[in-house]
């Protein structure tokens, strides 16, 4: 039973267009959510977060949406650029409680010149 | 800056065999934590350390040990080997609580039981 799905397991886009990645989760005592970039041969690498008190967080090129009704979050990359190929992660848990940190499968963007 | 360090990178063990995957931190991170991540798949939690002495259980923590006799260091110890631990192996630490700070993470190690 996943908790943290994603659902696109990849996504092409255009360099200068804007990437969304997509993250839907079940549980609803999910708080705390994060992002992670990752490159082939490499650990992941934290790229924004957000917690459940706001919608939307925006860091540079990345702008991380919540929506908790709808138990949903997107990542935006504005404008993409080829060093954005990589896979995404998305990752829930409570707040303050690191033994229930739940990654969702992932997703691949390619980034195409 | 050498971060999260693994090792080794690759191993490959046979049925039975025991091993012991390296993780050490020097930026004296009071938590770390050993994932999991096979193909296709999410990174799953084995275990996780709050501080020296202090080690809990993740998601996935059968057939696996930890200890964590120093802030820098987070060995994960594989008593008995077996294929369904053939994984790519995760390590991160982090200055306090996720929710709070973010987690670094080691490159991997890639290990395969045969």
């Amino acid at each position: 039973d996943q908790q943290v799905k994603q659902n696109s397991p990849s996504l092409s886009v255009q360099e200068g267009r804007i990437s969304i990645l997509n993250c839907d989760y079940t549980n609803s005592m999910f708080d705390y959510f994060l992002w992670y970039k990752k490159y082939p041969a490499e650990g992941p690498t934290f790229l924004i977060s957000i917690s459940s008190i706001k919608d939307k967080n925006e860091d540079g090129r990345f702008t991380v949406f919540l929506n908790k009704s709808a138990k949903h979050l997107s990542l935006h990359i504005v404008p993409s650029q080829p060093g954005d190929s990589a896979v995404y992660f998305c990752a829930a848990s409570p707040m303050n409680r690191d033994d229930k940190i739940i990654f969702g499968k992932g997703t691949r963007l390619h980034i195409l010149p | 800056n050498a971060g999260v360090t693994q090792t080794p990178k690759f191993r490959i063990l046979k049925i039975g065999q025991s091993m012991t995957l390296q993780c050490a931190q020097d930026m004296n991170h009071n938590y770390m934590y050993w994932y999991r991540q096979d193909p296709g798949m999410g990174l799953k939690l084995i275990y996780y350390s709050v501080g020296a002495g202090i080690t809990d259980k993740g998601e996935v923590p059968n057939g696996y040990n930890v200890s964590r006799s120093t802030t820098e260091d987070f060995p994960l110890r594989l008593e008995l080997a077996a294929p369904s631990q053939t994984s790519v192996y995760f390590c991160a630490s982090s200055k306090a609580s996720v929710s709070n700070q973010p987690q670094h993470f080691g490159d991997g190690t890639r290990l395969s039981i045969l």
